[in-house]
């Protein structure tokens, strides 16, 4: 079985760009969650969505923004990127039942220059 | 939140057990206790979880203090691909706050 996938893999934009990023999630998953990794540090949670409604949102400006789409993927968009804004961005999939476990993806890294 | 507490870093040799510790003493009576581990260059990988009583698979167990405000990752047998980082994460209403994990180094 396919595991989560994301695109694009490697992503360079400048600042003020805004970026989208792509997750599919595993088969008969209905929850995605997305994650912002900086160097040297743990992911930090951004947003978790639950069949197509937002069920969980981290510390993140409005800049960021996500939605899921009826057959479960999902996008993560990022407007007036800014050079903090330089991470990995994981995706994770779960089945959203109580015990919530995820499957991540490999990530995207992404480059603000 | 509940906040957790584990080691910067540990150490192992290979073939030998290697427990890791985790203090999350805020934690709510209905919190799951989660273990993920990243390995270099990949995302997080989901090891463990359980809530009041010691769970297994098979690629780890986890071990829960009574009272709950601990818990203690167990590698039986740790080999090089065991090196990671590992995160103990308390689950607050499908919230998984990552800190800054253990990374766990094995020496052959």
């Amino acid at each position: 079985d396919a595991g989560v996938t994301q695109s694009p893999t490697h992503l360079i934009k400048t600042r003020g760009q805004h970026v989208t990023l792509r997750c599919s999630p595993i088969s008969g998953h209905k929850s995605v969650s997305w994650y912002q990794q900086v160097l040297g540090q743990g992911p930090q949670f951004i947003f978790q969505y639950y069949e197509k409604e937002e069920r969980g949102r981290g510390n993140f400006p409005d800049r960021f923004s996500a939605r899921q789409f009826p057959n479960y993927s999902s996008e993560l968009n990022v407007n007036a990127l800014l050079l903090g804004d330089s991470a990995l961005y994981l995706c994770a999939s779960s089945l959203g039942d109580n015990t919530d476990t995820q499957y991540f993806g490999p990530g995207t890294r992404l480059t603000v220059l | 939140d509940a906040k957790t507490t584990q080691p910067n870093s540990m150490e192992s040799n290979e073939e030998e057990p290697v427990h890791l510790p985790c203090n999350h003493s805020t934690i709510s009576g209905t919190d799951y206790i989660h273990w993920y581990r990243q390995l270099p260059s990949q995302g997080p990988e989901y090891v463990i979880h359980g809530l009041t009583s010691n769970v297994n698979n098979r690629m780890a167990s986890l071990a829960i203090a009574e009272d709950r405000k601990s818990s203690t990752l167990i590698l039986h047998r740790a080999t090089l691909r065991d090196a990671a980082v590992y995160y103990c994460i308390p689950l607050h209403q499908y919230d998984m706050r990552f800190g800054a994990g253990t990374r766990l180094t094995v020496k052959p």
